[in-house]
Parts: structure tokens; sequence; C-alpha cells
């Protein structure tokens, strides 16, 4: 069974930084680009960032560029997003989705608030 | 970026009745491997997404068959057929053709009349 599960989201003040991290299984992780996506409260869903399989090319919207960073472990299974000069419309619920957009995890909330 | 417009915005329906929800891109969604990778996702009340069709028209597992999709190059539909209880909630198409750069429709909230 494929599962993702994120973790890391929490309370961060404006400008402050946070490290979020989805640990994936069922599913041969190293093969598959992957995406972070992000909802807003009340909104709709807007694409953040990807990286390939491999982890050589990464993308970024330009809403985030410049302050966020994807990476991924192929020997760990894991997807990282690394959130920094955090902004209040940065308040969402982060999803790991795979290149297939057939599985998501259950979202880490992420609160950006002073 | 490919901007996916969605509409009606709101969908009120009545249980057993039929559902039809249209979704159009900028771009044309047929890719170079001649593929058009259009996504239709559920979000219910408090979960996260799912996918309900891919590839325009090809039904996810374990999803009812009165879910359907249809359309081609800019033009895209999601029909249900009888509106039932649990298919309250928040309807997105999502173009993946242009990858990495997914981009969603704004959503259309289905609920009974």
């Amino acid at each position: 069974e494929v599962q993702l599960v994120e973790s890391g989201g929490g309370l961060v003040q404006p400008g402050g930084s946070l490290r979020l991290s989805c640990a994936a299984s069922g599913f041969t992780f190293r093969s598959h680009a992957m995406s972070w996506v992000r909802q807003a409260p009340g909104k709709g869903l807007e694409w953040v960032s990807a990286i390939h399989a491999s982890g050589g090319s990464t993308y970024y919207a330009d809403s985030v560029k410049g302050r966020f960073t994807i990476s991924r472990d192929n020997s760990k299974n894991t997807l990282d997003l690394q959130m920094n000069s955090l902004r209040a419309e940065d308040t969402a619920i982060y999803y790991c989705v795979p290149d297939t957009g057939d599985c998501w995890g259950q979202g880490t909330l992420v609160t950006v608030s002073s | 970026d490919v901007v996916m417009t969605q509409s009606p915005l709101s969908l009120p329906v009545t249980l057993g009745q039929p559902a039809s929800i249209s979704c159009r891109s900028s771009q044309s969604l047929v890719h170079s491997d001649g593929n058009t990778y259009l996504n239709w996702f559920q979000q219910r009340p408090g979960q996260s997404p799912r996918r309900l069709i891919y590839e325009v028209s090809n039904r996810d597992s374990g999803v009812p068959d009165r879910f359907s999709g249809s359309g081609s190059g800019t033009d895209f539909t999601l029909q249900i057929s009888r509106v039932e209880a649990e298919d309250v909630g928040v309807y997105y198409c999502m173009q993946g053709t242009h990858w990495p750069r997914w981009t969603f429709g704004q959503g259309t909230k289905v609920e009974i009349k």
C-alpha cells in the first residue's frame, strides 16, 4: 500500500524557518519525481516545488523561489522542503505527491503568524 | 503557466440527479508523447485530495462508475451520472502535461440541494 506521511509543520513567526519531511513507502520512491503541493485555509491547491527522481533537477513556483529548497534522500525514501523567510501567505497544509498524482498523504499544517 | 478554469464554482444538485463540471485549459494538454495528462480530484470535507480520473477518462481503482471524464485538447468535463450524498465536496481538475508546473482549477463545490 502506498503511503506518504508528511511531518514538520507547526507555528512559526514571519521571517522564520521550517523544514518539512515526507516519508514514502509502498512504491519505488527512487523511480518517481516528487512534488510539494499546498492548500491555504479554505482555498484551492497550489503547486509549490518539484524534484526529479534522481534529485538532479529542482523546480519552484515563483511565489517560493529563493526561499524554499526541495531535496530528497532515495536511500531513506524521504522528501524534504526547507522553508526560509516564511510569510503569512505561506500558511497552508503542505502535501507531498508523486509524479503520478495518485496518492496524497494527510498533509502537514504550516502556520506563519506572530 | 497553464491556466485551468473550472465552471461552475458552485454546484447544488439533487440526490440521484446528474452533475457536470467543465474545465478549460489556456493551452493544449496534449503531451509530446501523445497522451493528455488531465486529472480530476475529489476533496471531501476535512480530507486530502483523492484522484478520481487520470488521463482524461480513466477511473482510478475503487472509483464508482457513476464518475466519468471526457474531453480533449483544452476542454474537459467530469460527469457524475447520479449524485450520492458521499459525493459532496470540492472537485479539482489538474494538468500534468506541463510538468513540473502542475496547475489546478479553482475547484467546484458540489453540495446537495
